[in-house]
């Protein structure tokens, strides 16, 4: 595979669930980001990790967890999540914190 | 608070016109700044990124930075119903040290 893969790419979850998402970058980057995308509102960055190193944190939920194992791997653990978490799930991938970035599919969530 | 504003439209123009979209962000020491297309459930995927005032040509593409204004234009020349979608302005801050994105500006393409 190539870029920068996501899954699952469809999420359907209980308020009292736990569930992972995935992010794979085969692009040889050393930063990656989980975003948020809702309706109408512009993306939020979530989540930064450069060399596997988590550099920002936007004021996240700690319902939300990210894991970054090594620098081509990422993860977004959700636990105890509320409705208005459903959205769509962006992981990016670049050379470095002020280079391009470059997106997964997403995966969209729907928190019932 | 760095803010990238944009029109959220939508912008319509017929087929073989020029679609001009616009940006402007308020971090004064931003560098850096992309242009993102958007499908409808899709993922954005970039388009142009530009770093120095002037203008910058990619095929039907031209995007335009003016530092002294704030201001970020892409210009998409003979469009196509296949330019229709949202796209994405975005900013890197230095001052924030990560990328503010605006929240686009949905174009139709008019056949």
């Amino acid at each position: 595979e190539t870029g920068v893969t996501q899954t699952p790419r469809h999420l359907v979850m209980g308020m009292t669930n736990k569930k992972s998402l995935k992010c794979e970058q085969h692009l040889g980057h050393n930063a990656m980001y989980w975003y948020k995308q809702s309706a109408k509102k512009p993306l939020e960055l979530m989540f930064v990790y450069n060399f596997k190193e988590q550099t920002e944190n936007n004021s996240v939920p700690s319902r939300f967890s990210p894991e970054c194992p090594n620098s081509s791997h990422l993860f977004l653990h959700l636990h105890t999540l509320q409705p208005e978490d459903s959205a769509l799930y962006l992981c990016a991938s670049s050379v470095d914190r002020e280079e391009t970035q470059y997106f997964g599919p997403g995966t969209r969530l729907l928190v019932l | 608070q760095k803010e990238v504003e944009q029109n959220s439209g939508p912008l319509s123009v017929p087929e073989g016109a020029i679609a001009s979209l616009n940006c402007t962000y308020s971090d004064r020491v931003s560098q850096s700044f992309f242009w993102y297309r958007q499908y409808s459930g899709k993922s954005p995927e970039l388009i142009m990124s530009i770093y120095s005032n002037g203008d910058k040509e990619d095929g039907r593409f031209t995007a335009q930075l003016n530092k002294a204004s704030q201001y970020v234009s892409l210009l998409i020349r003979d469009s196509q119903p296949s330019d229709s979608a949202t796209y994405l302005c975005a900013a890197w801050g230095a001052g924030s040290y990560q990328l503010t994105f605006g929240k686009g500006t949905k174009l139709s393409v008019i056949p």
